[in-house]
């Protein structure tokens, strides 16, 4: 079945640091990739998304992630964090077929941002 | 960009009465919604997928009799919580895709708190 697991449940740094948060999927066959961040309170929006192609991917707020297939991960980076980053964020799996699509969230890892 | 509404943001009902959350596409269409709980500090856990016009799909170990789910047009579904009780307490998050396929990503509603005293 598939899953995906986020490690660390939170992490903090320093502003004007760089961050990388990890997330490792467990699926059979190619994976849908996403991730998300939630501020309180709120929805969810998507940062950035892989289904092919090249396995570097560039989001919105500066934030990027790499697939590496080798290691089922799918890690999100940032080389330098804003305090507005401070937030919840979510990895994702999209999975199914014709039949129907879930997606697959993991356990989240809060940011919290230190001046 | 896709934008999904979602209303009430916060209601607090008594024990024993139905609330009812509402999901809107604004700007497109989507057969299908998928409506989410989340607990404090934890991530979102799937209820039901909504079908426009036809029968939600309900994940193992949701009460389908309980939270209710109508899906009546291509931009609205509703989630009513019948007979809500204190542990039914929490966030209910909608969500649709603007697309078909898994690589199509979600677009999320602001939420709804609810609070059951």
């Amino acid at each position: 079945a598939q899953s995906v697991t986020q490690p660390d449940i939170h992490i903090t740094v320093s502003e004007g640091a760089s961050l990388e948060l990890r997330c490792n999927y467990s699926y059979g066959a190619t994976p849908y990739l996403f991730w998300y961040v939630q501020s309180p309170g709120q929805g969810l929006q998507l940062l950035l998304k892989y289904f092919s192609g090249d396995t570097l991917v560039q989001g919105i707020k500066g934030f990027e992630a790499e697939f590496k297939r080798s290691q089922s991960s799918f890690n999100l980076r940032k080389p330098s964090v804003h305090w507005s980053d401070a937030a919840e964020y979510f990895c994702a799996v999209g999975a199914g077929n014709t039949g129907g699509f879930k997606t697959i969230f993991g356990a989240g890892t809060r940011l919290f941002v230190k001046a | 960009g896709a934008v999904v509404s979602q209303h009430p943001s916060w209601v607090i009902c008594k024990s024993g009465t139905s609330v009812k959350i509402e999901c809107r596409s604004l700007d497109f269409q989507a057969t299908t919604m998928f409506w989410y709980r989340q607990f404090p500090k934890q991530s979102l856990m799937l209820m039901a997928t909504s079908n426009e016009g036809s029968k939600a799909t309900y994940e193992q170990g949701v009460e389908k009799d309980k939270f209710l789910i109508n899906h009546a047009s291509l931009t609205l579904s509703t989630l009513t919580v019948t007979s809500a009780h204190p542990e039914d307490s929490s966030f209910y998050i909608c969500s649709a895709r603007d697309a078909m396929g898994p690589n199509s990503p979600l677009h999320f509603g602001n939420g709804t708190r609810l609070t059951v005293t």
